[in-house]
């Protein structure tokens, strides 16, 4: 079974700092992961995912994330953040292929501070 | 090219009562996942169509049921409503062949009093 940790609920930054939301996960067997941000009242939208090959995946808004397998985990980075970046982050974890359902973290609360 | 939509927007119901949740996937896609997300919790998985059959199912009791169309509209269904069913339950599509990606809608957002 696979499980996400997202360490920390809530993360105030000033605008234009950089700011790194952490996800950790585990499994038994080899994942996918993903990022998705979720602005007030909206659904998910899909920020980055990493299925394979290359380690630093880059995505929408000027995000990027690395996957690390030794301490299995999948921190999502961005160098320069933007008031308009305030929104909730989720992680989520699905087992490899032929495996259908997502397991997200409880999701970290970016808010960026003018 | 369509997103997915998801009808209604809000809703509200009372103990004991049925619900019924509508989503219509992305153009092409044929298989569609459901979610429910509590406030303040990341979503949880309640269960998935492919091609009009349940391709697997969370930890969610038989209250909540299922529907896929031949045109890959689907449903959710639940029954004897209880107050811990209030959340916001999302839909998200796939393709055939892409399934480790899922394109969520908007959401309904269910209280229930």
């Amino acid at each position: 079974a696979q499980s996400v940790t997202q360490l920390d609920s809530q993360v105030p930054v000033f605008e234009e700092a950089p700011v790194e939301l952490r996800c950790n996960y585990s499994s038994s067997v080899s994942v996918y992961l993903f990022w998705y941000v979720q602005y007030p009242n909206q659904g998910l939208q899909l920020l980055l995912k990493y299925l394979s090959g290359s380690t630093l995946v880059k995505g929408i808004n000027g995000f990027e994330a690395e996957f690390n397998k030794s301490q299995t985990s999948f921190h999502l980075r961005k160098p320069s953040v933007h008031i308009s970046d305030t929104a909730e982050y989720f992680c989520a974890v699905s087992a490899g292929s032929g495996t259908y359902k997502y397991i997200f973290g409880t999701g970290t609360r970016l808010k960026v501070l003018a | 090219e369509t997103g997915v939509t998801q009808s209604p927007t809000h809703l509200i119901k009372t103990r004991g009562q049925q619900v019924t949740l509508r989503c219509s996937s992305q153009s092409g896609h044929n298989t569609v996942s459901w979610y429910q997300q509590a406030l303040g919790q990341g979503p949880q998985f309640i269960f998935q169509y492919y091609r009009e059959e349940e391709n697997g199912r969370g930890n969610f009791p038989p209250r909540f049921s299922g529907l896929q169309f031949p045109n890959y509209s689907s449903e959710l269904n639940v029954n004897a409503l209880e107050l811990d069913d209030s959340a916001l339950y999302l839909c998200a599509s796939s393709p055939d062949d892409r399934q480790e990606t899922q394109y969520f809608g908007p959401g309904t957002r269910l209280l229930v009093l």
